[in-house]
């Protein structure tokens, strides 16, 4: 049951150049979508949400985008950074039944090489 | 900037001990969780916890594991005879629930080894 996938297990981008990270899912009754970020040895620490209703959303150097009709939202980081090398995680809360759980994705691997 | 705290940062027990992870969430916050996430696999939803009883759980979630708000400011998770499957990260989290997402914050985790 792969609601929220991600299909990239891995990335790697240059120092300066834009990181586009790629999260799809497959359940229509996602409230929010949120990005996660996880260093080894730490818990996922939140970066981004994005609501249901919005195709946008940007703080600093990272931006989601939301296409619904694709079912398919992407983070945008840019420029990146070597401290941006981690492991990002696509999740979702479900509108029904007043959910609070989050469903994740397996991630994607980021490298930022100086 | 407030945190959620777990111990210990790592257990080991026997196969059949009951183990018990502690959490402290982030002091005003209201909902409280559990997550896991097997070495390699994605994290996955345990249950949830609200107004001291369970308000969602997942089907990996079964009688084996408890919570509890013992006190004011802790919460836990028990698995009563521990499986080596059951050896993984757990994490803890918390949230305000206000209708910002922003405020699920989640624990450092629990890595748990069953031998």
């Amino acid at each position: 049951d792969q609601q929220v996938k991600q299909n990239s297990p891995s990335l790697s981008v240059q120092e300066g150049r834009i990181s586009i990270l790629n999260c799809d899912y497959t359940n229509s009754m996602f409230d929010y979508f949120l990005w996660y970020k996880k260093y080894p040895a730490e818990g996922p620490t939140f970066l981004i949400s994005i609501s249901s209703i919005k195709d946008k959303n940007e703080d600093g150097r990272f931006t989601v985008f939301l296409n619904k009709s694709a079912k398919h939202l992407s983070l945008h980081i840019v420029p990146s950074q070597p401290g941006d090398s981690a492991v990002y995680f696509c999740a979702a809360i479900p509108t029904q039944g007043g959910s609070e759980k989050l469903v994740f994705g397996k991630g994607t691997k980021l490298t930022v090489n100086p | 900037e407030p945190e959620v705290t777990q111990t210990p940062s790592h257990q080991v027990t026997q196969m059949g001990q009951e183990v018990i992870l502690r959490c402290v969430p982030i002091s005003n916050h209201l909902y409280f969780y559990w997550y896991r996430q097997i070495l390699g696999q994605k994290v996955e939803f345990l249950v949830s916890f609200y107004n001291n009883e369970i308000s969602e759980k997942s089907e990996i979630f079964d009688d084996q594991f408890s919570v509890e708000r013992p006190d004011g400011s802790n919460f836990t998770l028990k698995i009563r005879s521990t499986k080596l499957e059951d050896s993984a990260m757990y994490f803890c989290a918390s949230s305000t629930w206000t209708g910002g997402v922003d405020g699920y914050t989640f624990g450092s985790g629990t890595r748990l080894t069953v031998v």
